[in-house]
């Protein structure tokens, strides 16, 4: 079963403009973390939040959590082309590092 | 250097054939994992394994078998290949603790005629 949801899809901007990408989840989670994909590649961790914060930040990322709201939104700032990439969140529950569950992704394009 | 090296990285068979996609990690980690990609269903657990000959299920396992013989190693085993199993397929090897991370390997492409 699919544990996040993605949501846009597919959202495209200019280069400069910020990003954001929102994920929904259903069940208790220890973490939330989102990956990057480029075209047809392996996903490349990008952050990770821990069901006890609020928001993180890493260079241009900003990722909040809701846990009452089981969401979490990736924020992109100051976008570049090079950011053009597939976002994915994903959930880990409590107790089961194995069960690293992947929503279907936001396919971000960023025009120059 | 961390790495998760899945072979090979495309793959055309045809229904029936026996296939196995090899996938190795080097950082001793105890959790691996197989998912497959498709369009609009996004990343899907196959099976996964906690550790040497401890395997489990995942979301879509029909179809799939995995044999963990070594912590490094975690093949993927398709025993009768049918067109519904043709696919992006991943190999994920899993940091547990305080900060969770799945690494992952290149992606086998497969295709089953």
């Amino acid at each position: 079963s699919q544990q996040g949801e993605e949501d846009p899809q597919a959202l495209s901007i200019q280069e400069g403009e910020n990003a954001t990408m929102n994920c929904s989840y259903k069940t208790s989670i220890n973490n939330l973390q989102w990956y990057r994909q480029n075209s047809g590649r392996g996903l490349v961790h990008l952050i990770l939040i821990r069901s006890n914060e609020r928001e993180k930040h890493s260079g241009r990322l900003r990722v909040t959590l809701d846990t009452s709201k089981k969401s979490s939104s990736l924020l992109i700032t100051a976008s570049r082309a090079a950011d053009t990439a597939s976002y994915f969140c994903a959930t880990v529950p409590p107790g089961g590092y194995q069960k690293v569950t992947f929503g279907i992704g936001t396919k971000l394009q960023v025009i120059p | 250097e961390a790495q998760v090296t899945q072979n090979p990285r495309y793959l055309i068979t045809v229904t029936g054939k026996k296939l196995t996609v090899t996938c190795s990690q080097n950082m001793n980690h105890e959790y691996m994992s197989w998912y497959r990609q498709d369009p609009g269903l996004g990343l899907r657990q196959i099976y996964y394994s906690m550790n040497v000959e401890v395997t489990d299920k995942g979301d879509v396992p029909e179809g799939y078998k995995v044999s963990r013989k070594e912590k490094r190693n975690f093949p993927l085993i398709l025993e009768s290949p049918s067109p519904n199993q043709t696919s992006l397929y991943f190999c994920a090897s899993i940091r547990g603790g305080k900060n969770t991370e799945a690494f992952f390997g290149q992606g086998t492409r497969l295709t089953v005629v």
